[in-house]
């Protein structure tokens, strides 16, 4: 059964960093691409990062470019989303997210965890 | 960046009732488009990819159609648990949803 569980959340205040991970168990891990979506409170879903199998190739949303760094370990089957400079806008629920191979959609999502960026 | 427009945004219906929900591409995503659903504290979960293909396990009263920049996503027969928001995603460049709709008890 594929498992993705993310933890790391909490509050921080605007301007702090925060590292969420994102523990991967139920398929070969170094085998599929990974994302961060996040969803604010009440509000809809946004894609914020995705990495490549082997880590090789990464990309950013406008919204989080230059502050958010996504990262993995495949010895760890462990996903990371390094946070930097956190703004108010940035208070979301982060999703660790398997893509399905190629041109795809994503197949299974973790419950997520809550960042909240406040003073 | 590809823009995605959902609508409407919320819907009332009843057990039943056969409910159609559109998404919009601002330019052409051939058939690059899931349906997803979601639940009040949970995590989405994919319905329907390449716009028009049923993920396994999911009900067949779900369907989708369209290609280019228009779609939907229709619900033959309401049932009590289809009662959740729904959100379309585009991943012919990178990835980008709609703002979702919520399908609420009439």
């Amino acid at each position: 059964e594929v498992q993705l569980v993310e933890s790391g959340g909490g509050l921080v205040q605007p301007g702090g960093s925060l590292r969420l991970s994102c523990s991967a168990s139920g398929f070969t891990f170094s085998n599929y691409a990974m994302l961060w979506v996040r969803q604010a409170p009440g509000k809809g879903l946004e894609y914020i990062s995705a990495i490549s199998n082997d880590g090789g190739s990464t990309y950013y949303a406008d919204s989080v470019k230059g502050r958010f760094t996504i990262s993995r370990d495949n010895s760890k089957n462990t996903l990371y989303l390094q946070m930097s400079s956190l703004r108010p806008e940035d208070t979301a629920v982060y999703h660790c997210v398997k893509k399905i191979p190629g041109r795809s959609p994503c197949d299974y999502w973790g419950q997520g965890t809550l960042v909240t960026v406040s003073s | 960046d590809i823009q995605m427009t959902q609508s409407p945004s919320t819907l009332s219906a009843s057990v039943g009732d056969r409910v159609t929900i559109t998404c919009r591409a601002s330019q052409s995503i051939s058939n690059w488009l899931a349906w997803y659903q979601q639940k009040p504290g949970k995590a989405p979960n994919l319905l329907i990819y390449s716009a028009s293909t049923l993920e396994s396990g999911v009900p067949s009263r779900f369907s989708g159609s369209g290609s280019g920049t228009e779609f939907t996503l229709t619900i033959s027969s309401l049932q009590p648990d289809d009662f959740a928001t729904y959100y379309c995603q585009q991943y012919s460049s990178f990835w980008t949803f709609g703002q979702g709709t919520k399908v609420e008890i009439k």
